[in-house]
């Protein structure tokens, strides 16, 4: 079974410029979560899609924004790049497991913004 | 605000030695959960807990839930270089998942 598939692995951008960031899911799981991971602040939870609805979302911007598509394949878009947006960002395949929520993380995408 | 501390945040030690790292709150958790990330790889689930004082052991590491549900450890007996990496724990509360900053643990062989 294939695992959490993220594209692109790298990625440069500069302040202003907009990015999307791609993440297939694990087949047959219908909710996918991103976060944002730097080093100071750790996992910082972005948002969790289900069946193409978001059904929850972090404490981050409106230029932070995502979606889901029928196939369960999710992009995140942030609009007008800050310096402090450089980060790895990282899409979960969930699933309900038996002793609660599974989440199985993809590679993730790294965003550098200069 | 929920958060979840973890302790230590770095560790270096060599092969052979055991190490225990903690993950503590003040707010209760209906399940706890424990991961390993690698360099330039996203975090992979290790163990979930989910009752108050359970213990589950993944061959050389040993797991437990605090009987409160306010916090967890991981013990590692005999670590080896292979164990390195950032450690992370997660707690659910209110359908909403409560990470730690995660102890890097460095293995010396």
């Amino acid at each position: 079974k294939a695992g959490v598939t993220q594209t692109p692995r790298y990625l440069i951008k500069t302040r202003g410029q907009q990015v999307t960031l791609s993440c297939s899911p694990i087949s047959g799981h219908r909710s996918v979560s991103w976060y944002q991971q730097t080093p100071g602040q750790g996992l910082q939870f972005l948002f969790e899609y289900f069946s193409e609805t978001q059904r929850n979302k972090g404490n981050f911007p409106g230029r932070f924004s995502g979606r889901q598509f029928s196939n369960s394949r999710s992009e995140m878009n942030v609009s007008t790049l800050e310096l402090g947006d450089s980060a790895l960002y990282l899409c979960a395949s969930n699933r309900r497991g038996v002793s609660g929520n599974e989440q199985f993380f993809g590679p993730g995408t790294r965003l550098t913004v200069l | 605000t929920q958060l979840l501390e973890q302790s230590p945040q770095f560790l270096s030690i060599q092969e052979g030695e055991n190490l225990t790292v903690y993950c503590n709150s003040s707010s209760v958790f209906s399940s706890l959960q424990w991961y390993r990330q690698e360099p330039g790889e996203g975090p992979v689930l290790l163990v979930t807990v989910v009752t108050g004082g359970e213990v589950k052991k993944l061959k050389r590491l040993t797991f437990q839930f605090g009987d409160a549900r306010k916090d967890s450890s991981l013990h590692i007996t005999a670590a080896q270089p292979g164990d390195t990496g950032l450690y992370l724990c997660a707690g659910y509360s209110n359908y909403q998942l409560i990470w730690g900053a995660g102890t890097k643990l460095i293995i010396k062989p």
